[in-house]
């Protein structure tokens, strides 16, 4: 199993809204709506923030919405804080059992 | 709130055993509602997904590293575990554990610190 497909980088200035794609296939992220998305700061532990492809995972800001069309999900981050700075991993559920993570995308506050 | 805390050797030579434990406290492990899983990420790198537990005993593993793998869970000790055979380099990581909130869909909301595992002789 290959892992998802993230940018491996994406910046942008506070107060902008940048895009996170995961680009999967039909045998994942297109056939499962169970994308979920992690935010890890350096020397943490990833924390989850979107799951069920679109839904906000408890206390995480509206600043934070995602979507799914066909084999790639969208995460957005809109009003771009420097607190965003961090990686941001998409997974999926590929069934039966197994989950598939992206290999991370490293989001930079200008 | 859940609390999970990993705990193992942090240096294990090549070819020999790693096993971790992932204690959990603050809920139950034999909760029907959540799976148990073990996550890695090699230094400076990405998260690999190993595999889950449930509290019954079921196991999925990643493919990639099944013939080398045991998940195990001990409810009495609301403790789960891992085993990974044969160690080479590249099993060279920070190992987490973690509570899937679903049957095997995630997220994972709760998670270990991480335990650093270095493969080396």
């Amino acid at each position: 199993q290959s892992a998802l497909t993230q940018p491996a980088s994406v910046s942008g200035s506070p107060g902008q809204s940048i895009t996170i794609s995961c680009t999967g296939t039909s045998s994942d992220v297109g056939a499962y709506d169970y994308v979920c998305w992690y935010q890890q700061h350096p020397g943490k532990a990833p924390k989850a923030i979107i799951y069920a492809v679109t839904t906000k995972a408890s206390g995480i800001s509206n600043r934070f919405s995602a979507s799914k069309s066909g084999n790639t999900a969208s995460l957005t981050i809109s009003g771009l804080q420097a607190e965003d700075e961090a990686d941001y991993y998409c997974s999926s559920y590929t069934g039966p059992g197994l989950m598939l993570f992206g290999g991370g995308t490293k989001v930079t506050v200008l | 709130q859940p609390l999970l805390q990993e705990s193992g050797p942090g240096l294990v030579k090549p070819s020999e055993t790693l096993s971790l434990t992932c204690a959990v406290s603050g809920a139950s492990i034999n909760n029907s509602n959540n799976y148990w899983v073990w996550i890695r990420q090699p230094p400076g790198r990405g998260l690999e997904w190993i595999g889950s537990i449930y509290y019954r005993g079921n196991t999925y593993y990643n493919p990639s590293l099944k013939s080398r793998l045991t998940i195990s869970i001990d409810t009495s000790k609301s403790q789960f575990s891992l085993r990974l055979t044969s160690v080479i380099a590249a099993d060279t990581a920070v190992y987490f554990c973690a509570r899937d909130e679903t049957h095997l869909h995630g997220p994972y909301a709760y998670w270990g610190q991480g335990a650093l595992v270095t493969v080396s002789s």
